[in-house]
């Protein structure tokens, strides 16, 4: 079956711009998760999503990131007013038991 | 604060001997453990996990191993394949809470 798919794969933006990146998860995964990674580190917790509850948004790192899950199923992060420091892969991952996590290849976004 | 911690950024083994990956938690409170594993340009694939009631859990070449009162696990590939050059990240949650805190990753780099 088709696995978490993320678009756009690259986004290049430049600083003060909007970007939103869309998730697919695994058709049937009620928990949604978005991450960050930077450079050389391990995946940072965003947010998490319940169907289309948003449960735990403790990792935004700022109120420029908002993420929405209207009908439980595909995802959009958004980053308003980009910034250099936003520059990571962002990461979705979906599950059916919340902790065996199924990542989607990320989006790369470049804030220049 | 670095929850889970990955020491060794990079690994390099020969064809056919052990590959073994370690990993350290600060969060005596973690009760799930997994271990993921990423190539270029794409997302981390679940490889393999353990529960904190277990200290060993075998699947084919990987077995995980978990020792609580040092809070540490490690991964055993046994033999490793040149396939299996890859970044291998460690990663630790609560069950019941869906905050899952990854290692920075190490590459694993398995050479014929």
């Amino acid at each position: 079956g088709a696995g978490v798919s993320q678009s756009p794969r690259y986004k290049v933006a430049k600083r003060g711009q909007d970007v939103a990146l869309r998730c697919d998860p695994i058709s049937g995964h009620v928990s949604l998760f978005w991450y960050q990674q930077a450079l050389g580190q391990g995946p940072e917790f965003l947010t998490y999503f319940q169907n289309e509850a948003q449960l735990d948004k403790s990792g935004l790192p700022s109120d420029r990131f908002f993420a929405e899950r209207p009908e439980g199923s595909v995802s959009t992060l958004k980053i308003q007013r980009t910034q250099q420091e936003d520059s990571a892969v962002y990461l979705c991952a979906s599950s059916f038991n919340g902790y065996e996590q199924y990542f989607g290849p990320g989006t790369r976004l470049t804030v220049t | 604060d670095q929850q889970v911690k990955q020491n060794s950024p990079s690994l390099s083994v020969q064809e056919g001997r052990i590959s073994i990956l370690n990993c350290d938690y600060t969060n005596s409170m973690f009760d799930y453990f997994l271990w993921y594993k990423k190539y270029p340009a794409e997302g981390p694939t679940f490889l393999i996990s353990i529960s904190s009631i277990k200290d060993k859990n075998e699947d084919g070449r990987f077995t995980v191993f978990l020792n609580k009162s040092a809070k540490h696990l490690s991964l055993h590939i046994v033999p490793s394949q040149p396939g299996d050059s890859a970044v291998y990240f460690c990663a630790a949650c609560l069950v019941n809470n869906n905050d899952m805190r990854f290692g920075a990753g190490t590459r694993l780099t398995v050479k014929p």
